[in-house]
């Protein structure tokens, strides 16, 4: 089975509110985490990252919370914008994987105006 | 534009017919990878290459898939005799090997149907 996985496949926001975007993995091994955007027909775009000797990362609009304890990750996105509709996955790089990523299968974002 | 580059965006081509993907990676990564995206699904790695050595293939690159990357520069990468089942988004992603070797930029994908 998948080692990363998402609780929602759909979320849907409206404009201004906060997002929030849940991801589970299972390997303990784990040790790197990415957030992707992808929007229709377009390559997943980088987010924000975060190691596994962290608990939380702040970029522009956007936190990441990682909880090792129960394996869980989360995205935030404050003040979610019509632009912000799209896709979202997270991803985890497995200690010695030679850095491949795992991806879960993702969780659709809509943000209504 | 200095990201990572895929060619063609887009492949039709008939069952059995051979197609090529190229991939222009970031110019100072070294570290290169495939992967392949289902409808509705996160992608799935295919191989890696770090410089021009090509360094893991995942179950999923069956003996018709091939990969090259002949200077460290660009990728190929080659399915022969295609089948339906391998239509899908052929993604590429590239990474560096300093201190962000982790984090893997994608380009735009191709999209092949197989018919």
């Amino acid at each position: 089975g998948e080692s990363v996985g998402l609780h929602l496949p759909t979320l849907s926001v409206q404009e201004g509110d906060n997002s929030i975007i849940n991801c589970a993995y299972s390997n303990s091994a784990s040790d790197y985490f990415i957030w992707y955007k992808q929007e229709s027909g377009k390559g997943p775009q980088f987010i924000i990252d975060i190691r596994s000797n962290m608990d939380k990362r702040q970029g522009q609009r956007v936190t990441v919370l990682l909880n090792k304890t129960v394996k869980h990750l989360s995205l935030q996105i404050a003040a979610t914008q019509p632009g912000d509709s799209a896709v979202y996955f997270c991803a985890e790089n497995i200690r010695g994987s030679n850095y491949k990523l795992t991806f879960g299968k993702g969780t659709l974002l809509t943000v209504n105006p | 534009d200095t990201g990572v580059s895929q060619n063609p965006r887009h492949k039709i081509t008939k069952r059995g017919q051979n197609v090529t993907f190229r991939c222009d990676p970031i110019s100072e990564h070294n570290r290169l990878y495939w992967y392949r995206q289902t409808l509705g699904q996160g992608p799935e790695f295919l191989t890696y290459f770090q410089n021009e050595a090509q360094l893991e293939k995942s179950r999923l690159l069956s003996d018709r898939f091939s990969a090259e990357r002949p200077k460290g520069s660009f990728s190929t990468l080659e399915i022969q005799r295609t089948e339906q089942g391998d239509s899908a988004m052929y993604l590429c992603a590239s990474s560096t090997a300093g201190t962000r070797r982790e984090t893997q930029y994608f380009g735009p994908g191709t999209r092949l149907l197989v018919l």
